[in-house]
């Protein structure tokens, strides 16, 4: 069955210091896997895709396969990085396969 | 612009009186997908479809129905609400393709009382 596991529901860390958003998931092919970020009372927007490894507002994530995991991470966090995040999974496409399974989300806050 | 509309934004309800939210996409996606968001619990997914006149339940299908007539357009429909079904709600869409993630809905704020 594919699961998204967030372990941590709140990441608090000062402005500046580095920050690592944990994401580990399960799935038996080769999945797809994802970043949003949902800031205060606004629409969910996705943030990362593994398949482009770009780097977006600092963050990036790399989809390590041995240890199924997809960690966001960004050196130097900010005042404005403060949100909830989520990572999300999709199989191979084809039927239902191509659906986003959602982790619970990781409240980062980033203290001045 | 593309996007992803829900109607309405907020709605207050009671008890048993039928609803439905309205979610329309103009980027022509073949995935369609309800979620609601609760505290502690994050994005569980009611019902998708993967493309007109096909759908399926999600993990929390109970009490909720849906339909695929057009492309565009994925109602969420509440025959009978109770509530355990306040919740903040969302509908997103997604073109099939390697790569592509969903867009979503502002989201719909409903409460049932």
């Amino acid at each position: 069955a594919q699961r998204v596991t967030q372990p941590e529901k709140l990441l608090s860390v000062f402005k500046g210091a580095p920050v690592e958003l944990k994401c580990n998931y399960s799935y038996s092919g080769s999945p797809e896997l994802f970043w949003y970020v949902q800031y205060s009372r606004q629409r969910l927007q996705l943030l990362l895709r593994h398949i482009s490894r770009e780097s977006i507002k600092g963050f990036t994530a790399d989809l390590n396969k041995g240890e199924t995991s997809f960690h966001l991470k960004k050196p130097f966090a900010q005042e404005e990085d403060s949100a909830m995040y989520y990572c999300a999974l999709s199989g191979n496409y084809g039927g239902s396969q191509g659906n986003l399974i959602f982790g619970k989300g990781t409240k980062l806050s980033v203290k001045p | 612009e593309a996007q992803v509309t829900q109607n309405p934004r907020y709605l207050i309800t009671v008890t048993g009186k039928k609803l439905t939210v309205t979610c329309s996409q103009n980027m022509n996606h073949e995935y369609m997908s309800w979620y609601r968001q609760d505290p502690g619990l994050g994005l569980r997914q009611i019902y998708y479809s993967m493309n007109v006149e096909v759908t399926d339940k999600g993990d929390v299908p109970e009490g909720y129905k849906v339909s695929r007539k057009e492309k565009r357009n994925f109602p969420l429909i509440l025959e009978s609400p109770s509530p355990n079904q306040t919740s903040l709600y969302f509908c997103a869409s997604r073109q099939t393709g390697q790569g592509n993630g969903y867009t979503f809905g502002s989201g719909t704020r409903l409460t049932v009382v």
